[in-house]
């Protein structure tokens, strides 16, 4: 069946440094993909997503490429800041009639200043 | 706009009693409604999925219960609380063929003592 599969971490980084969250994927057919963050205590918010192969995603200085051939999405961010701290999900939707999601494990982020 | 409500945001319930926690979706019209728990440190576990009023799937055994009195109303209940059903409750919300992801409430923690 259609998954998700993520580097689980924990991820400690420098502020400023690159960040790099691998996710991939197996699906049957063209799912939309998703990067979701979870702050401590909150729920989760859409980071961003993808609907077709070679799609780029992006907000707040966070990006991530749809990749067919790799089935990858992996999420990156240039300058990582404290507020970054945070759970990232790495997600799909098989466009099934009630748009199931599926989410990776979720990855946990820390910022270190 | 749409919003999504979810409430209580805290819960200290002795094991053994009932469990009622509610959401709600404004804005919008038959939505796709879910509920996930998150165990502390862990990923998302998909509880009940609903795609119409009277229309609940089920996704893991358990002792917890759905149902949706109102297009835009979503319950989970339980009759009697054990420990293991701690966690954080997330309700969520979609529209069939959009495939946007979701969005999703601020979650309720529940502590089973």
């Amino acid at each position: 069946g259609d998954s998700v599969t993520q580097m689980e971490g924990p991820v400690t980084l420098s502020e400023e440094a690159f960040l790099t969250i691998n996710c991939t994927y197996t699906a049957t057919g063209y799912p939309s993909l998703f990067w979701y963050v979870q702050y401590p205590g909150e729920g989760l918010q859409l980071l961003l997503k993808a609907t077709k192969a070679d799609d780029k995603g992006s907000n707040k200085g966070f990006e991530a490429t749809y990749r067919k051939e790799t089935t990858s999405f992996h999420l990156e961010k240039g300058s990582v800041q404290v507020s970054d701290s945070a759970v990232y999900f790495c997600a799909l939707s098989p466009g099934t009639s009630y748009d199931k999601v599926i989410f990776g494990p979720g990855t946990s982020l820390s910022v270190i200043p | 706009s749409q919003t999504i409500h979810q409430w209580p945001a805290t819960l200290v319930q002795p094991v053994g009693s009932p469990l009622s926690l509610e959401c709600t979706v404004e804005g919008t019209s038959n939505p796709n409604l879910y509920w996930y728990r998150q165990a502390a440190g862990r990923g998302l576990q998909l509880l009940f999925y609903s795609i119409g009023i009277d229309q609940i799937s089920s996704e893991v055994p358990q002792n917890l219960s759905a149902s949706r009195p109102q297009d835009r109303q979503f319950i989970l209940s339980s009759k009697k609380l054990l420990l293991s059903d701690s966690g954080f409750y997330l309700c969520a919300w979609s529209v069939t063929g959009e495939y946007g992801g979701y969005t999703f409430g601020s979650g309720t923690r529940l502590t089973v003592v």
